[in-house]
């Protein structure tokens, strides 16, 4: 079953550390994986999107990285700021169909403390 | 900033009554979905469309339907909303060659 998982579920850090946060998936064929930033009442924005063959790819200070023989991808997020507080989302897409299929994760909850 | 705009983005109903979200975009993207997103879970796909006149149930059992007539506009209609109904729904859109969805803002529905 094709499936998404991150890690943590959610996550409190104080402004200004850093972070990382982890996703898992099962996903096949694979396609790529993008990591989505979701503020509170809106929609999903686009951070990242990675192919099979790019393993770190960066979006100012956040960084994501991809493993896609231990199909794991990592979102790293550098001196957080109060606006990093957010829902962020990895989404995988399969080669299985036109559609571009995505499968979606739960999302990690990160809150930032002044 | 995606060109992608969602009305209402807030709307309380009582059970019964017929609703339409609107959706629409400004960047002549083809392909447009319907998402239904509960608090702290997964965006499950509820429908899709390829173009005018193209449009396909997704992944999860909704009851809601939709149209494409014109490529701009994706609107899901509720004929009658129910308290299951209770959810966030989000419409993106992409153009054909790209790999990234767009998202709107989203339509936060509460039935009572």
């Amino acid at each position: 079953k094709n499936q998404v998982e991150q890690s943590p579920q959610s996550l409190i850090i104080l402004e200004g550390k850093n972070c990382t946060l982890q996703c898992n998936y099962t996903v096949s064929p694979f396609s790529n994986l993008r990591w989505y930033k979701q503020d509170t009442g809106r929609g999903p924005v686009s951070l990242t999107i990675m192919t099979f063959s790019e393993n770190t790819k960066s979006n100012g200070r956040y960084t994501a990285t991809l493993d896609a023989d231990t199909k794991q991808s990592s979102l790293h997020i550098t001196a957080s700021q109060l606006s990093d507080s957010a829902s962020y989302i990895c989404v995988v897409s399969d080669r299985g169909s036109t559609l571009g299929r995505l499968y979606f994760g739960r999302g990690t909850q990160l809150t930032v403390w002044p | 900033e995606a060109d992608i705009y969602q009305t209402p983005r807030y709307l309380v109903i009582g059970t019964g009554k017929k609703i339409t979200l609107e959706c629409s975009q400004t960047m002549g993207h083809d392909k447009m979905y319907w998402y239904q997103q509960d608090p702290g879970m997964e965006l499950h796909l509820i429908h899709y469309s390829y173009g005018v006149n193209s449009t396909e149930k997704g992944d999860l059992s909704s009851e809601s339907t939709v149209s494409r007539i014109r490529t701009e506009h994706f609107p899901l209609t509720l004929e009658s909303a129910r308290p299951s109904h209770t959810s966030q729904y989000l419409c993106a859109s992409r153009a054909g060659t790209q790999e990234t969805q767009y998202f709107g803002p989203g339509t936060r529905l509460l039935v009572l």
